[in-house]
Parts: C-alpha cells; sequence; structure tokens
C-alpha cells in the first residue's frame, strides 16, 4: 500500500520569507498527490493536486507543489508566506478512490 | 452545490458511553463517504468507508463501527468508548471514480 512521509512536523517562518513544505511518498505506479491545509479545529481544504501532466501544479492561496518522481517528492511552496498562512499542512497520495493515506502533517508557524 | 454537515463540533463522553456522530452530504446523490479519525500530532487515519447505502467497509479493527442507514448519512458509533477513541473525527465525500474529498468541520471527542 502507499504511504506517505512528512519529515518535518513543525516549520516556523517569518512573514514574507519563502517556505517549502516536504512530502515523500512510497508507491509501486503514479500516484494522486493532494496537498491539503487544516486551520485549528476546522476541516481539511484542499490546496492543489497531482493526477498527471505538468509536474509543477499551481494551488489557491499563491501555494504550488512540484511532483519529482526520481526523488517521490511533491513538496509544497509559497514564495512569500502570509500570517494567515499558519495552519497544519498535510500532504496525502491516493491509489484509488477508496485508499488515500495522508502523512503526519506538518504544522506552521509564522513569526511576525 | 454541495455541502456536508458534521456533527456535533465537540463531544465529552465518559469512559464506557456510547457514541453516535452523523455526518450527511446535501446536493449530491451516491457519494463515497468516508470516516477520518485524527489523533493529537498525528496524521488521518481511515476508519471506514462506504461507497453505498448499507455497504461498509473497515480499515482498522477497533471499537468503531460505522452506519450508512440512508444514502447520504454517514453514522460513526461505539457501544462503549475508550479513553484511546478521543481525537478529530473527520467525514469526508467525493464522488465515485474521483479523488476529489470534501471534508466536514469534525467532532473533537474528549473520553474522560
Amino acid at each position: 500500500a502507499q504511504s506517505v512521509t512528512q519529515p518535518d512536523i513543525h516549520i516556523t517562518v517569518s512573514e514574507g520569507a519563502s517556505l517549502e513544505l516536504r512530502c515523500n511518498y512510497s508507491y509501486g505506479a503514479t500516484p494522486y498527490l493532494f496537498w491539503y491545509v487544516q486551520s485549528p479545529g476546522q476541516g481539511l481544504q484542499l490546496l492543489l493536486k497531482y493526477f498527471s501532466g505538468d509536474t509543477l501544479v499551481q494551488g489557491i492561496k499563491g501555494f504550488e507543489a512540484e511532483f519529482k518522481r526520481s526523488q517521490s517528492s511533491f513538496n509544497l511552496r509559497k514564495p512569500s508566506v502570509h500570517w494567515s498562512d499558519a495552519a497544519e499542512y498535510f500532504c496525502a497520495v491516493g491509489a484509488n478512490n477508496n485508499d488515500m493515506r495522508f502523512g503526519a502533517g506538518t504544522r506552521l508557524t509564522v513569526k511576525p | 452545490s454541495q455541502t456536508i454537515h458534521q456533527w456535533p463540533a465537540t463531544l465529552v463522553q465518559p469512559v464506557g458511553s456510547p457514541l453516535s456522530l452523523e455526518c450527511t452530504v446535501e446536493g449530491t446523490s451516491n457519494p463515497n463517504l468516508y470516516w477520518y479519525r485524527q489523533a493529537a500530532g498525528r496524521g488521518l487515519q481511515l476508519l471506514f468507508y462506504s461507497v453505498g447505502i448499507g455497504q461498509i467497509s473497515s480499515e482498522v479493527p477497533q471499537n468503531l463501527s460505522a452506519s450508512r442507514p440512508q444514502d447520504r448519512q454517514f453514522i460513526l458509533s461505539s457501544k462503549k468508548l475508550l479513553l484511546s477513541d478521543s481525537g478529530f473525527y473527520l467525514c469526508a465525500w467525493s464522488v465515485t471514480g474521483a479523488f476529489d474529498y470534501t471534508f466536514g468541520s469534525g467532532t473533537r471527542l474528549t473520553v474522560v
């Protein structure tokens, strides 16, 4: 079965700085890849997804992610972080419609 | 448009008491429905999924059960709660054959 690793449990960045959240997956075929954001006490909101095609994917709120098959990675990036981006971010990999596995999450703190 | 409702938002229950969490979806038919649990500092664990009325698949053996009495209603239950059942429970739905999961706002369950 597929699996996801988010190596960073907690990241702190200054407002206006760039951000990169790491995600590595394990799956034998081409995966479906996702990034979700969760504000405290809330459900998850989809930021972006990769199914096929262009390996650089644009999402909402100024986020992007790049699929690198050779590195089994799907890192999330944002050029300039805003205070409202403070949240928990989850990477997920899907193998079929009934089997989506999530990483443990990375909590982002934004310093003023 | 489609919406997903999950309630209650928070719940404090004593050990050994029963549990019933409800999730309903509006604006779509025959959705795939999912229950996830998010323990503190951990990722999302798929508990149950359903592809149709009365069809429930369990991912992890545990103290919980799920039912789908109507097309757009998904219920998570327990006869006797354990302390380890505490966590944040999320319901989600997707269109059959698609990976676009939409999550509810979650229920924070504390077993005392």
